[in-house]
């Protein structure tokens, strides 16, 4: 059983489309994160959700819209894919606190062209 | 100045070598740390977290400096499997976000 899972694994898109990346976890974990990893391989917070409520919205364009249904859930949409947008996307969980380390998903690769 | 901030590497040293990484970080109240391994194209992963006296796990050995605000990695009778980029992580004070460094690459030779 895959504790923190990510769907898709890669997407490859154009300049302009809409997309959403989706994000489960069966840790019974309280809170959930988006990271993204740049070419560079610098990992950076986007957003972070504790029991469905929005805790961390960091400076990211409006154009991404986190959701979450449920404190098992997280999912990403983006609107106007442009290329700079391109990177892995990282979906992550914890216990909540700042004790615990995270447990991530295996990433979405997201090309844009 | 960087919130976090690592050597990039890479350290390349022959098996059975041991081998130390630093990473400095900038908010001196920071609270929580953590060390990650991450291999290429693969998710990160916890290795182990960072306690103020220090902890050991196996080969591993984890300090923190708080005076010098900085955390550091030892790894003993480095492995083949050892070869992976080492992230530090930090929680700023009065956050709940955990800020990662750039990463140490690791490259052990056979």
């Amino acid at each position: 059983d895959t504790a923190v899972s990510q769907t898709p694994k890669y997407l490859v898109t154009q300049m302009g489309n809409d997309k959403s990346i989706k994000c489960e976890q069966n840790l019974g974990h309280d809170t959930m994160y988006w990271y993204k990893q740049d070419s560079k391989k610098f990992l950076k917070i986007m957003f972070s959700y504790n029991n469905k409520e929005l805790i961390i919205n960091e400076t990211v364009p409006n154009r991404f819209s986190p959701k979450s249904p449920d404190k098992a859930h997280l999912n990403l949409h983006i609107n106007s894919l442009e290329l700079g947008d391109s990177a892995v996307y990282f979906c992550a969980s914890s216990p909540g606190g700042l004790l615990y380390g995270y447990t991530f998903g295996s990433g979405t690769r997201l090309t844009v062209v | 100045r960087k919130e976090v901030e690592q050597d990039p590497g890479p350290f390349n040293v022959p098996e059975g070598a041991t081998v130390a990484f630093n990473c400095t970080y900038s908010n001196s109240a920071s609270q929580s740390f953590f060390w990650y391994r991450q291999d290429c194209r693969k998710e990160p992963k916890l290795l182990m977290s960072v306690y103020s006296s220090g902890n050991e796990d196996g080969r591993f050995t984890a300090q923190l400096n708080r005076a010098s605000q900085y955390i550091s990695l030892l790894i003993r009778d480095s492995k083949l499997s050892d070869s992976a980029t080492y992230l530090c992580v930090v929680t700023p004070s009065g956050t709940y976000k955990y800020i990662f460094g750039t990463g140490t690459r690791l490259k052990v030779l056979a």
